[in-house]
C-alpha cells in the first residue's frame, strides 16, 4: 500500500548527540515537510521541500538540517545545536504545490517519531 | 498566509452532531480551507478541504460562509473514535508554510 514511513517510532538519546529521523515514501509526491509537536500545542513548521535537491526553512528550523537526495526520502537530522529536541517530530508529503493557488492536494502524515533527549 | 481561530475545546455527545467553528477572516480568494484531525499521538489525518462551496464526503461536511471568513466542519453522527484535536488551516496552494495552529479538542462522551 502507499504511504509515508517514519522510523524510528521512539528514540532515546543522550544530550549532544546529533539524531537522524528517517521519513520515506511511495506516494510518488514532490512535495515533503518535517513538523515538530510539543505537549498540548500544535504543528510548527521545521523544514519542507518541493522538489529534490531543493529545500526551504520553516518557521524553526535552527538546530535542525535535512537532506532531499531522493524523491521518495527526506531525513531530519536533530543536532546538538537544538536546545530543546525533545519532541514528537511528524513527516509529511503531498503533491507538488504550484504557485498561483492551484489546489494541489492534501497533506499525508506519517505516524511520527518521539525524541527523548536524556 | 492567512491565520485561522478556533475554540480550544468541544463536547459532543455520542451520536449527535458535532459543529466545529472556524475563523479565517484575512482568507484571501485563492486560498482554500482544509481540515485534519488528530487523534492522540497519532499523524494528523485528512478530513476534507473546500474553497467556496459547500462540500460533503462520507467523513464529515464543510460548510463556508458566502464571505469565506468562516466555516464550520460538520461531523453529522459523532461516535467515540472521533475524539480527536481538529486543524483548520487555509492553504495558499504554493510550496509555502502551512501552519497549524492548536486546533479544537473534541471530546465525544457517551
Amino acid at each position: 500500500d502507499g504511504g509515508i514511513t517514519q522510523s524510528p517510532k521512539y528514540l532515546f538519546r543522550k544530550e549532544g548527540q546529533n539524531v537522524t529521523l528517517s521519513c520515506e515514501q511511495n506516494l510518488n509526491h514532490d512535495a515533503m515537510y518535517w513538523y515538530r509537536q510539543d505537549p498540548g500545542q500544535g504543528l510548527r513548521l521545521i523544514y519542507y521541500s518541493q522538489i529534490v535537491n531543493d529545500f526551504q526553512k520553516g518557521d524553526i528550523a535552527e538546530g535542525y538540517s535535512v537532506s532531499r537526495e531522493k524523491k521518495e526520502s527526506f531525513p531530519l537530522t536533530v543536532t546538538s545545536a537544538q536546545k530543546n529536541p525533545t519532541a514528537f517530530y511528524l513527516c509529511a508529503s503531498s503533491i507538488e504545490r504550484r504557485a498561483g493557488g492551484a489546489n494541489t492536494g492534501e497533506l499525508f502524515f506519517g505516524e511520527g517519531s518521539r525524541l527523548t533527549v536524556l | 498566509d492567512a491565520k485561522t481561530t478556533q475554540p480550544t475545546s468541544m463536547d459532543c455527545a455520542e451520536g449527535r452532531a458535532a459543529n466545529l467553528p472556524c475563523n479565517h477572516s484575512t482568507i484571501s480568494g485563492n486560498e482554500y480551507v482544509y481540515w485534519y484531525r488528530q487523534i492522540h499521538s497519532q499523524g494528523p489525518q485528512y478530513i476534507i478541504h473546500g474553497l467556496k462551496n459547500n462540500e460533503t464526503n462520507e467523513m464529515a461536511s464543510l460548510i463556508i460562509t458566502e464571505d469565506r471568513k468562516s466555516s464550520t466542519l460538520i461531523l453529522p453522527h459523532a461516535t467515540l473514535r472521533d475524539t480527536a484535536v481538529y486543524y483548520c488551516i487555509v492553504d495558499p496552494g504554493t510550496a509555502s508554510k502551512l501552519t497549524f495552529g492548536t486546533g479544537t479538542r473534541l471530546q465525544v462522551t457517551l
